[in-house]
């Protein structure tokens, strides 16, 4: 599996917009670019993901760079409930074998919400 | 609430002995997966299944073993356990399926406290 890297942690005050980058300079044609999220004593949560162009949804937004060799996961006000660890994964929807869809984790960045 | 439900979600036994963990995946999803977390190791692939198949492994021990029934519940069986294998186990499921892309929703994890 392509590696991603993140910062180790990340600090934002409430209702303040949150950029939260990720590398991927190995990314293959066929990875797509997952977020997942989780929340002290909870399972992963999905946030958003995306292939190519940035995306949109009632959590976050995704902006993928043209090269797509880096992402940022974008949180337009951040609030106490978004204090999580962040994951950004990548995943080969089209791999057979052993990968299948599985999502690796790495260590994520931990974003603390200040009130 | 995810809709993947997990049993029992807390579990102290003692080194040497066997447990199951169960899972009961979303309504439609054929895929299950299962993660352990622990502080040091983070959460770690374990194994996934596709409509009662085995699909991927990862870092499993040669002590767990896990199975998917024909109604798709999934069980994970945990034996000769050890200190070392305290830790949440989370259960995953999607649609599944190579190339779907579809969304892994994870459940809220049984906790395994070996004394």
């Amino acid at each position: 599996d392509a590696k991603t890297t993140q910062p180790n942690s990340m600090e934002s005050n409430e209702e303040e917009p949150v950029h939260l980058p990720c590398n991927h300079s190995t990314i293959s044609g066929t990875d797509y670019i997952h977020w997942y999220r989780q929340l002290p004593s909870q399972g992963p949560e999905y946030v958003i993901h995306g292939l190519t162009s940035n995306v949109n949804n009632r959590m976050a937004s995704l902006a993928i760079a043209e090269d797509r060799k880096s992402s940022t996961l974008i949180l337009h006000r951040a609030t106490l409930r978004d204090a999580a660890v962040y994951y950004c994964i990548l995943r080969d929807l089209n791999a057979g074998g052993t990968s299948y869809g599985k999502l690796t984790f790495g260590q994520g960045t931990i974003l603390t919400v200040h009130p | 609430d995810s809709g993947v439900t997990q049993t029992p979600k807390h579990l102290i036994t003692a080194t040497g002995q066997r447990v199951t963990l169960r899972c009961s995946p979303r309504s439609g999803d054929l895929s299950v997966y299962w993660y352990q977390q622990s502080l040091d190791q983070g959460l770690q692939f374990l194994i996934q299944y596709y409509n009662g198949e085995e699909r991927a492994k990862g870092n499993i021990l040669e002590r767990f073993s896990a199975q998917q029934f024909p109604d798709l519940h999934s069980e994970l069986n945990l034996s000769s356990l050890e200190l070392g294998d305290s830790a949440l186990y989370f259960c995953a499921s999607s649609l599944g399926g190579r190339g779907t892309g579809n969304t892994i929703y994870f459940g809220e994890g049984s906790w395994l406290t070996v004394v």
